[in-house]
């Protein structure tokens, strides 16, 4: 599975839009981006997942640039309940289903 | 969403006894389910993956005779530590799948102290 970059820390207001960045250059064409994450001593939570279409749900959005080699979450009223680590994972959608997980990004909604 | 349990949330051994920790899925029978391992400040690790009714397939440098998994029905797997060190002290989490979802539904974790 292609490596992700993600950046180890960020911090946003409450109430604003949270952007996290990820980089995966070396994203294969059937390998999908997944969010996760993890609030203090809690167990992971999925988020959203995507291929190359931008996707929207509840939660937030994901955008997929063109080429695919970098993808942005998108909290778009971020809230003190946001803060965690957030973690941008890439695999194959085949039958082992592993999810590996990098260092993430440490995000702080301040008030 | 559908929900995964452990237990015990929080257990303090000493130091050559072993520890049993289970995970259940609550609402969903769940194919495969995967066990994690994380250190303080440190990403989630990988242990290893196990199905229902087989043996699990552990991730490498993981000791199989030192974490024994058994996944003995579609909504249990245990994960027991054998001889437990105070370096096996770690948050173990666990996660299922069911059928072909992409989701992994992930238990609240398990924080083992050895003393």
């Amino acid at each position: 599975d292609a490596k992700t970059t993600q950046p180890p820390s960020m911090d946003c207001a409450e109430g604003r839009a949270a952007n996290l960045p990820c980089n995966h250059s070396t994203i294969s064409g059937n390998e999908y981006v997944y969010w996760y994450r993890q609030i203090h001593s809690q167990g992971p939570q999925y988020i959203i997942h995507g291929l190359k279409n931008n996707e929207t749900n509840e939660m937030a959005s994901l955008i997929i640039t063109e080429d695919r080699k970098s993808s942005t979450l998108i909290l778009p009223h971020a809230t003190l309940r946001d803060t965690a680590v957030y973690y941008c994972i890439v695999r194959v959608k085949d039958s082992s289903y592993k999810l590996i997980f990098g260092s993430g990004t440490r995000l702080l909604v301040r008030p | 969403g559908a929900v995964v349990s452990q237990h015990p949330s929080r257990v303090i051994c000493k130091s050559g006894t072993s520890v049993k920790i289970e995970c259940r899925s609550l609402d969903f029978q769940a194919t495969t389910m995967f066990w994690y391992r994380q250190f303080p400040k440190k990403s989630l690790m990988l242990m290893a993956t196990s199905n229902e009714g087989s043996k699990a397939t552990y991730e490498q440098g993981v000791e199989k005779d030192k974490f024994l998994i058994n996944h003995a029905s579609l909504t249990l797997s245990t994960l027991t530590v054998t001889s437990a060190h105070p370096e096996d002290s770690s948050f173990y989490i666990c996660s299922a799948r069911v059928g072909s979802a992409y989701e992994q539904y992930f238990g609240p974790g398990t924080r083992l102290t050895v003393t």
